[in-house]
């Protein structure tokens, strides 16, 4: 599977800053593009998804940007807190014969400083 | 409810063991998922169970065997493990709704350590 590419690895960001996290995809089987949050010694919870009919997509503090030309989508934090301080993933969608797969980026941890 | 369960939340084994990972969701979901996640690592698909037909991620080795019972109900069975396969093991369930994918919710893993 062509995995997605994810940047930056980890970042650093002050309280009430914008965190942006960057993807990269290939090729997908679907326009389906989730972020999931992962605290530590939890599972993946899903934050926003974007199904591009649209080109960005806002829920709160998080937006979603997609660029499907240049097959890149991002996530943007905005007001940053401590409490958002957790590893994301982007992910782009397989299918298999009998269900989807998500792909995962390698991931960003976040740190957001007091 | 949007919540998956999995059991137990740690498992120490021996590599001469056989255990068994459980999980469980009440969302009426028809597909149900096995990741494996390494420290600092993204998850990873192991298998992939949708009305009870599975489908097989090629680099999974025999000794990981899933069991669907009924579509609330998905099990892992382990035996001979190596201690590379020391990880969290996710479970997640979705709808089927078979137009376009649906979000995949996640229990919150079993953190297994084999010796």
């Amino acid at each position: 599977q062509q995995q997605v590419k994810q940047s930056p690895q980890s970042l650093i960001v002050q309280k009430g800053g914008i965190s942006i996290i960057n993807c990269a995809y290939e090729n997908t089987a679907f326009d389906y593009f989730p972020w999931y949050q992962q605290f530590p010694g939890k599972g993946p919870a899903l934050l926003i998804a974007i199904r591009p009919d649209v080109s960005e997509k806002k829920e709160g503090r998080f937006t979603i940007s997609f660029n499907k030309s240049a097959k890149q989508f991002s996530l943007h934090i905005m007001d940053s807190q401590p409490g958002d301080s957790a590893t994301y993933f982007c992910a782009d969608v397989g299918s298999t014969n009998s269900g989807y797969a998500l792909n995962f980026g390698k991931g960003t941890s976040l740190l957001v400083t007091p | 409810d949007t919540e998956v369960t999995q059991t137990p939340k740690h498992l120490v084994m021996g590599m001469t063991n056989k255990k068994s990972l459980k999980c469980e969701q009440h969302m009426g979901h028809r597909a149900m998922y096995w990741y494996k996640q390494k420290a600092k690592k993204p998850p990873e698909l192991m298998f992939v169970y949708s009305y009870e037909k599975l489908s097989i991620n090629e680099s999974v080795p025999s000794r990981f065997s899933p069991e669907c019972p009924n579509s609330s109900l998905l099990n892992l069975h382990l035996h001979a493990l190596q201690p590379e396969d020391s990880a969290l093991y996710l479970c997640a369930s979705s709808q089927v709704t078979g137009v376009s994918p649906d979000t995949q919710y996640f229990g919150p893993g079993t953190r297994l350590t084999v010796l």
